[in-house]
This record gives structure tokens, sequence and C-alpha cells, in this order.
């Protein structure tokens, strides 16, 4: 299995910061790596696929990089309502894994 | 837009069959993959397999000897079941529809509580 690590597991930031969260993958990947934001007691929404797409309807302040075995989502702009927690997932191989979240505070 | 909704029931007692389905709708079940995703509470997730209209699927091996995932076309419908459950199956329970390779569309999710 490919184990995903998110750093850090939870980081407070003010409006109009700009984040950096981190997903090293346990092996090297060819980069189906996504990015999903999750709100208490909803349902994960995609907000970045293949490492660095930007879903539809997602905003630009929204971005993702990486390749091989470290991938990054930048959070710029930072909005009261990326208040959330964010996980990153690997679809290389099966099983499909998820890092652990990283919970983003809005100070 | 494709809508997903589980259903099924939200109280299972240690060592039965847990069983859940996911109607699909807004396009035909035949144009993605369908995976169930679980979360148990306050905890991360975890993917427990996949199924393609065809019937092909995979399972993660954490589950394998006790997942079985299903489709029924003619109700654009899968389904999921989980034999033998125990206390460490509660869990918010998700079906999601893959495209490409990263799960585009996710259902509300629904909370199974394995309890006597």
């Amino acid at each position: 299995d490919i184990q995903m690590t998110q750093s850090p597991s939870s980081l407070s930031a003010s409006v109009g910061d700009r984040v950096t969260i981190t997903c090293r993958a346990s092996q090297t990947m060819s980069g189906y790596l996504n990015w999903y934001q999750q709100t208490p007691g909803k349902p994960p929404k995609l907000l970045i696929y293949a490492a660095s797409s930007l879903q539809s309807g997602v905003p630009s302040r929204f971005s993702g990089s990486g390749s091989g075995t470290d991938f990054a989502l930048t959070i710029n702009n930072l909005q009261p309502e990326d208040s959330a927690t964010y996980y990153c997932q690997q679809s290389d191989n099966t099983p499909y894994t998820f890092g652990q979240g990283t919970k983003l505070e809005i100070k | 837009q494709v809508q997903l909704q589980e259903s099924g029931p939200g109280l299972v007692k240690p060592s039965e069959t847990l069983s859940l389905t996911c109607t699909v709708s807004g396009d035909s079940i035949s144009n993605y993959y369908w995976s169930w995703i679980r979360q148990p509470p306050g905890k991360g997730l975890e993917w427990i397999g996949y199924l393609h209209y065809s019937g092909s699927t995979d399972y993660n091996p954490s589950f394998k000897s006790r997942v079985t995932i299903s489709v029924d076309t003619s109700k654009n419908q899968f389904s999921l079941k989980l034999t033998s459950v125990t206390a460490a199956d509660t869990a918010v329970y998700y079906c999601a529809g893959r495209g490409g390779w990263s799960f585009h569309y996710w259902g509300q999710g629904t909370l199974v509580t394995v309890s006597s």
C-alpha cells in the first residue's frame, strides 16, 4: 500500500495569509494525487486532481504542486470559509489511500 | 449534475451484515467507477473498494474477505455488503463516483452504528 503522510496535522492562520499543506507518499507516484476539503458534517469536496489541476468551480487561490513523493496544497489569500480539514489521496495504485488530514483553523 | 444518495439501516448488530445502497441520478451508472469510502467518527477516510458497471471490482485488502460491492444497472444503483461487523465498523459511509482518477462525486454520507 502507498502510505500518505500529511503535515502539519493542524494549523492556524489569519484571513489573507498564505498556507501550504504537504503530503508525502511512501513510494514514487505517477502523479495521481488529489486534494479534498471537508467541513464538519459534509462529504469531502474535490479541490485539486492530478497534483496540480484545479477542479471546476474551485477558487483560483487554491493550487497544487509536486511530483514523485512530495506534493503540496497552497491556499493564497486565506478566507474564513477555508476553515476545514484537508486530505490528500492517491489513485496511483489500489488500495487508494488518504492522508490523515490537516485541520485548518482561521484565526 | 451527478447526485448520489446512500440508503440503508443506521444500526447493525455485531456479527451481522451491513448493507447499503447508493442511488445515482443525473447520469448513467455506466459512465464512472463507483466506490465506497468510510470515515469513523472523528477520524480520517478509508477506501473500501470500487466497482465498474461491467461488474469488475477491486477491494481494499483490509476488507477483502468481508466486502462485496455490486451493481443494479436497471435501477442506477450500486450496493455495499460488509459481513461480520464489529464496533470498529461504526462509521459514516460515503458512496463516491470516480471521474478520471479522482473522486468527483460524493453522497452526503450515512452513519452506520454497530451496536447490540
